[in-house]
């Protein structure tokens, strides 16, 4: 039975560069969620999907970023132009319905140089 | 502005010990609230939960236990064994909204 697959597990790029984060969620969840990870800050939500709808993109920190839910299998998460600040662990989550506990990928760790 | 709070970075706790972790919130209208485990290079994974219509949840080894009036809660793991050691995450969500808000986490280390 298949997690929440996250792409890539690593990211080294240089500053100014497009990044891309991909993220499979368990078949047959309806919410998806992208959250970032920082030692300050812990794990805060960027955006989350209701059937590859966007519900909440208050937590996108600036308008260098941006998501996508293309279909129900598939979401990205896109850096443009990306900063050494954006470096953390990013995280994508599934759940089945309504406040039913998220099921989170192993990550993607980006360092921007 | 930290809505919810883990104020110890780091515990450590002896095997078969009891682990006790700690969080606070500071948003009157969080309902619901989450523990969420992680090991190096993975994911968080759900452990346990608590409505705040309840004060105290149990499953196995894991209770957690809700103080509204304080706005605090906490995990307890009785015994504490190897394999929990992990970074703990407590989240908070508001309203039956699918939003959490989580700490910064605790990293519990049992030693043998």
């Amino acid at each position: 039975d298949a997690g929440v697959i996250q792409s890539p597990r690593h990211e080294v790029t240089e500053m100014g560069q497009e990044v891309t984060l991909r993220c499979k969620p368990i078949s047959g969840h309806d919410y998806l969620f992208w959250y970032r990870q920082t030692m300050m800050r812990g794990l805060e939500l960027l955006i989350y999907f209701n059937n590859n709808v966007p519900i909440d993109d208050s937590g996108m920190p600036e308008d260098r970023f941006s998501a996508k839910m293309p279909n129900a299998s598939f979401s990205t998460l896109k850096i443009q132009p990306s900063e050494p600040r954006d470096s953390a662990v990013y995280f994508c989550a599934s759940s089945l319905r309504s406040n039913q506990p998220q099921h989170f990928g192993d990550g993607t760790r980006l360092s921007i140089l | 502005d930290q809505q919810v709070k883990q104020n110890s970075p780091s515990l450590s706790v002896q095997e078969g010990r009891i682990s006790i972790l700690n969080c606070d919130y500071t948003n009157s209208m969080f309902d619901y609230f989450l523990w969420y485990k992680k090991y190096p290079a993975e994911g968080p994974t759900f452990l346990i939960s608590i409505s705040s219509i309840k004060d105290k949840n149990e499953d196995g080894r894991f209770t957690v236990f809700l103080n509204k009036s304080a706005k605090h809660l906490s995990l307890h793991i009785v015994p504490s064994q190897p394999g929990d050691s992990a970074v703990y995450f407590c989240a908070a969500r508001a309203g039956g909204g699918n939003k959490l808000t989580f700490g910064t986490g605790t990293q519990l280390k049992v030693e043998l």
